[in-house]
């Protein structure tokens, strides 16, 4: 099977950076990728990686080691709107597409 | 506009009652999901599907069905089998491939057993 784990709280002040980390587990790998989701809301796209490296989007960039099973989603110039959930996700390895998020780390940005 | 929409958005069931959430997407993905999510915890899967009239089993199925009769349609069904069933509901869909990643949420269900 399939398991993500990520810190469960980080917390930060407005104008910092941050790095959310996600350790994963998994027979076959197709990539790592990240979702926001504000509380009561829906889940959002951020990013993806598929190869090792540093993807950048904006204040956001993504992280992925594949060697070390490791990835993380670094987050810039933090602002009062980022407080939210943000979770790792990667596709089922069973021949199937199932979506498998990690457990979610919740940022609070402060003033 | 293109998207996945779900409904209602609150719902409340009376113990021992069955009740259908909808699930509708205008995307033309393959592939749809159902999570559920309790408070201050992630998404755990409950059933998938990858193409119309197939569907498997998530991580925590017991106590729900569903059916994929159409390629936009994927009710799910929160039977009185389900003994905690207070949570809210997200359904997804995704291109079916195991390299896209991208999945588009619908807005949730909030299901309240009073």
């Amino acid at each position: 099977g399939q398991s993500l784990e990520q810190p469960s709280e980080v917390t930060a002040v407005e104008g910092a950076i941050v790095q959310i980390n996600c350790t994963y587990q998994t027979s076959g790998f197709y990539g790592l990728s990240w979702y926001q989701q504000h509380d009561g809301g829906a889940p959002t796209f951020l990013s993806y990686n598929a190869l090792d490296g540093l993807e950048e989007t904006g204040r956001f960039s993504s992280f992925l080691s594949r060697s070390d099973s490791y990835g993380y989603l670094l987050l810039q110039e933090l602002q009062m709107k980022d407080s939210a959930s943000y979770f790792c996700a990667v596709r089922g390895t069973d021949s199937s597409y199932k979506l498998i998020f990690g457990s979610g780390t919740r940022l609070l940005v402060r003033p | 506009d293109g998207g996945i929409t779900q409904s209602p958005k609150y719902l409340f069931r009376k113990e021992g009652q069955n009740v259908t959430l909808s699930c509708e997407q205008n995307l033309n993905h393959d592939a749809m999901y159902w999570y559920r999510q309790d408070p201050g915890q992630g998404l755990r899967l409950i059933y998938y599907s990858q193409i119309v009239n197939d569907f498997q089993k998530g991580d925590i199925a017991e106590g729900y069905s569903v059916s994929r009769e159409k390629k936009e349609s994927f009710p799910l069904t929160v039977t009185s089998a389900q003994k905690n069933p207070t949570a809210f509901y997200l359904c997804a869909s995704s291109i079916a491939n195991q390299w896209n990643t991208e999945a588009f949420f619908g807005q949730g269900t909030r299901l309240t057993v009073v």
